[in-house]
């Protein structure tokens, strides 16, 4: 399975951006890069996905490396609602027991007032 | 709404009891999963099935037991096997395809 390496933590300033990087060195062609997040003693929520070119939605960006080893989520300006674990994943419906779907353990995201 | 629900919230076993956890969704999706995260931890997978009839294991399946029975509903036991069953267990649902996953709001269950 495809794994994902993401800094434990990370800190921001509340209204500054925050950019969290996240390594999947042995990413397929076929693997999307999702990234989730998840605020205390709830489920994890979806924030994007991506497959080769960045993407943008109303909640963040993410910027994909041309190689696709890499990828970078973007919050534009961080509230203090962002504070939360974001996870980096990969997901492939292609190969079989592609929808394994594993999390690893995220960047817990600090945000400073 | 469509969505995906977990039951209960809550939940208090004694030694020795099984307990099974519930998941519907009504979003006619085809794979559903099973995660298990404890406290300051990731998620880590339990089972997961891509259609009915048919569920594989994850990485963490021992004294655990699942059915899907219903393409809506994917159930999850805990049994009496698993040695350190307290925890947070989210259920997600998921198309067929690369499109993002719906997560329940969990089940805690902790063992007296």
């Amino acid at each position: 399975d495809a794994k994902t390496t993401q800094p434990n933590s990370m800190e921001s300033n509340e209204e500054e951006p925050v950019h969290l990087p996240c390594n999947h060195s042995t990413i397929s062609g076929t693997d999307y890069i999702h990234w989730y997040r998840q605020l205390p003693s709830q489920g994890p929520e979806y924030v994007i996905h991506g497959l080769t070119s960045n993407v943008n939605n109303r909640m963040a960006s993410l910027a994909i490396a041309e190689d696709r080893k890499s990828s970078t989520l973007i919050l534009h300006r961080a509230t203090l609602r962002d504070a939360a674990v974001y996870y980096c994943i990969l997901r492939d419906g292609l190969r079989a027991g592609g929808f394994k779907t594993i999390f690893g353990a995220g960047t817990r995201l600090f945000v400073k007032a | 709404d469509g969505g995906i629900t977990q039951s209960p919230k809550y939940l208090f076993r004694k030694e020795g009891q099984n307990v099974t956890l519930s998941c519907e969704q009504n979003l006619n999706h085809d794979a559903m999963y099973w995660y298990r995260q404890d406290p300051g931890q990731g998620l880590r997978l339990i089972y997961y099935s891509q259609i009915v009839n048919d569920f594989q294991k994850g990485d963490i399946a021992e004294g655990y037991s699942v059915s899907r029975e219903k393409k809506e509903s994917f159930p999850l036991t805990v049994t009496s096997a698993q040695k350190n069953p307290t925890a947070f267990y989210l259920c997600a649902s998921g198309l067929r395809s690369t499109g993002e996953l719906f997560f329940g709001e969990g089940s805690r269950l902790t063992v007296l």
